[in-house]
């Protein structure tokens, strides 16, 4: 089976707390890529950022941080110091067989509300 | 650079009514995707072009048809109406699978 889970589906926090987003994933390939998307109140998505099978590195960029780990098929996100303009749906997502199917899977999303 | 835009914004049907989503990209993309995104379940492809004159199903087709005589274009249509299909549709594109996809801004379609 090929499938994103993200098991929270609300979270909420107070401005400049730190908050990690969940994501599990499924798939027996060993070439597939990772994706999180954000959805503001706005209704558009908003990429964040991709990552293949082959790179665990993990990634740093300003307030944001992605965890990528194999070994638990995880591919958790983590906001520092969170802002109220951080306040949207964010999905993952999971590409599988290197592209091969052509379909990207979406996790149901989790909404992260900050308060001021 | 428009990048992915989408024709209707909103739109309520009656149960029965046909209506065509267009979307266009101008980007040079092969790939071209639609969704539609219900509360809850994230979101869900309906159907899929990997170019020009091409078209495949994706998870949730039934109800929908789709074309793309143009590259830049890729068409959804529902013949007749459900309420169940009412819904946000999101089009997007991509260089390839594996990249990112680009979305528009959904459309809103309510069947009542």
């Amino acid at each position: 089976a090929q499938k994103v889970t993200q098991a929270q589906t609300e979270i909420s926090v107070v401005e400049k707390e730190d908050v990690t987003l969940d994501c599990v994933y499924e798939t027996r390939d060993t070439t597939y890529y990772l994706f999180w998307y954000k959805q503001p109140p706005s209704g558009e998505l908003v990429f964040l950022i991709r990552r293949n099978s082959f790179d665990e590195q993990n990634e740093i960029s300003g307030r944001y941080s992605w965890n990528f780990q194999k070994s638990t098929s995880s591919f958790n996100f983590t906001i520092t110091a969170s802002q109220v303009v951080d306040s949207a749906v964010y999905f993952c997502a999971l590409v599988p067989g290197g592209g091969a199917t052509n379909k990207l899977i979406f996790g149901t999303g989790t909404l992260l509300a900050v308060q001021p | 650079n428009a990048g992915v835009t989408q024709t209707p914004k909103f739109r309520v049907l009656k149960t029965g009514q046909s209506m065509t989503l267009l979307c266009a990209q101008d980007m040079n993309h092969e790939y071209m995707y639609w969704y539609r995104q219900d509360p809850g379940m994230g979101l869900r492809l309906i159907h899929y072009s990997v170019g020009e004159g091409t078209t495949a199903k994706g998870e949730v087709p039934d109800g929908y048809n789709v074309s793309r005589l143009k590259k830049q274009n890729f068409l959804l249509g529902l013949e007749s109406a459900a309420p169940s299909q009412t819904s946000v549709y999101f089009c997007a594109s991509s260089y390839h699978p594996g990249n990112e996809q680009f979305f528009g801004p959904g459309t809103r379609l309510t069947v009542l």
